[in-house]
């Protein structure tokens, strides 16, 4: 069974740029998760799709927003970078994301976005 | 407002010895926990997880231990070894979320 897929690895752009993030989640898990890492904040979470619909949000400006489509696969979008969005941007993807008791997140490789 | 909190940014510990750490959480609402090993460059993979009812759970060499009344919860690795050295994280979630809370993880070196 394949992992979690993240597009591209590694990206860098300039203050201002938008950019767009991939997420091909486990075969048959519905729930996409997005967090962000930088050093010293562990991981933040961003958002979290189920079956095409935002669940929830995290505390991030609105220049942060992603999309799920029907099957699964998500994207992440940041507008107008600023210097601090450089970061790892983690995708997880999870069955289902309904406290069944064993829930877990399977996370991707990371993109790791730089912003001069 | 950081939910789930891990106090030492990192530990050194020699080989063979008893690796412990420490995570601490202020929602009492949470009442499932997990502990995630990153590697540099690779995203953080599942290493074990505990639920409320418990305050026990073994795997191999990998124990982490609940105490709810403290609201804090340790992972033991024994013994360590080398293969261990890597970022561990642990999160928290509440019955019905849909999110999951991060520490800002903990360096581990193991010395050989």
């Amino acid at each position: 069974k394949a992992g979690v897929t993240q597009t591209p690895r590694y990206l860098i752009k300039t203050r201002g740029q938008q950019v767009t993030l991939s997420c091909s989640p486990i075969s048959g898990h519905r729930s996409v998760s997005w967090y962000q890492q930088t050093p010293g904040q562990g991981l933040q979470f961003l958002f979290e799709y189920f079956s095409e619909t935002q669940r929830n949000k995290g505390n991030f400006p609105g220049r942060f927003s992603g999309r799920q489509f029907s099957n699964s696969r998500s994207e992440m979008n940041v507008s107008t970078l600023e210097l601090g969005d450089s970061a790892l941007y983690l995708c997880a993807s999870s069955l289902a994301l309904r406290r069944t008791g064993n829930e877990k997140l399977f996370f991707g490789s990371g993109t790791q976005l730089s912003v001069l | 407002d950081q939910q789930v909190k891990q106090n030492s940014p990192s530990l050194s510990v020699q080989e063979g010895r008893i690796s412990i750490l420490n995570c601490d959480y202020t929602n009492s609402m949470f009442d499932y926990f997990l502990w995630y090993k990153k590697y540099p460059a690779e995203g953080p993979t599942f290493l074990i997880s505990i639920s409320s009812i418990k305050d026990k759970n073994e795997d191999g060499r990998f124990t982490v231990f609940l105490n709810k009344s403290a609201k804090h919860l340790s992972l033991h690795i024994v013994p360590s070894q080398p293969g261990d050295s890597a970022v561990y994280f642990c999160a928290a979630s509440a019955s019905g979320g849909n999110q999951f809370y991060f520490g800002t993880g903990t360096s581990l070196t193991v010395i050989p």
